[in-house]
């Protein structure tokens, strides 16, 4: 299968941090990605992290995976106001060049 | 060094008639992807090139969209005649060959069908 799931919503007050959690189905995927899509911009690759790696950790960034569960998350340490964005959990199939992606979770920063 | 650009950044078209898009890869990269995200829906994939090549073409919805991309450069997705349901947002990426699969993205084209 090919399903990519995240929740749709997430408010959370500046200086918080932030938890974005994803699950996926295919569990040949060789990548994992975070994408970061501001308001009239493209997509951004934030982050990415190979399937046989549990964390990664990149500045205010850590990326969580758990293989067993097909769970993913992205937490954001310290979440500024210029954090609000929609944030897509995404993979690649193994065998595939391909992207998978999920609905997106629209991340609003509170000042 | 200029990334993904696509063009245009919006267009709005009657059902029925044609419209181009056009996508300029980061130069050197032999792999180019058109992705569209409908309504509310997820990114879906369409298809890949590597060069002038079809790679893989299995998402492209059916035969009224046309995908090109001469001279392993620049691609242009053409969708004739063109209906309500193809509204949406149209991204391409490019990727190098070789080393993790990253893909970097354009802004995209939102096409309104009217």
């Amino acid at each position: 299968g090919e399903d990519v799931e995240q929740s749709l919503f997430l408010s959370v007050r500046e200086g918080d941090s932030s938890v974005i959690n994803c699950t996926y189905t295919d569990s040949s995927s060789t990548y994992l990605y975070w994408y970061k899509q501001e308001p009239g911009a493209g997509l951004q690759l934030l982050t990415y992290i190979f399937s046989n790696m549990d964390m990664k950790q990149d500045q205010r960034l850590t990326v969580l995976l758990n293989k067993k569960d097909k769970h993913l998350s992205l937490r954001i340490a310290d979440t500024q106001t210029g954090d609000s964005a929609i944030y897509f959990c995404a993979e690649t199939p193994r065998g595939y060049q391909k992207v998978t992606f999920g609905t997106g979770t629209k991340l609003q920063v509170i000042p | 060094e200029a990334g993904v650009t696509q063009f245009p950044s919006h267009s709005v078209i009657e059902k029925g008639q044609t419209v181009t898009l056009r996508c300029d890869p980061i130069s050197g990269h032999d792999n180019l992807y058109w992705y569209r995200r409908v309504m509310g829906k997820e990114i879906k994939f369409l298809l890949h090139f590597v060069k002038e090549s079809k790679q893989d073409e299995s998402g492209m919805p059916n035969n009224r969209f046309l995908a090109e991309r001469t001279g392993g450069t620049y691609s242009t997705l053409k969708v004739q005649p063109a209906e309500l349901e193809d509204s949406g947002v149209y991204f391409c990426a490019s990727s190098p060959s070789g080393g993790p699969n990253i893909q970097y993205f354009g802004a995209g084209t939102r096409l309104s069908v009217l």
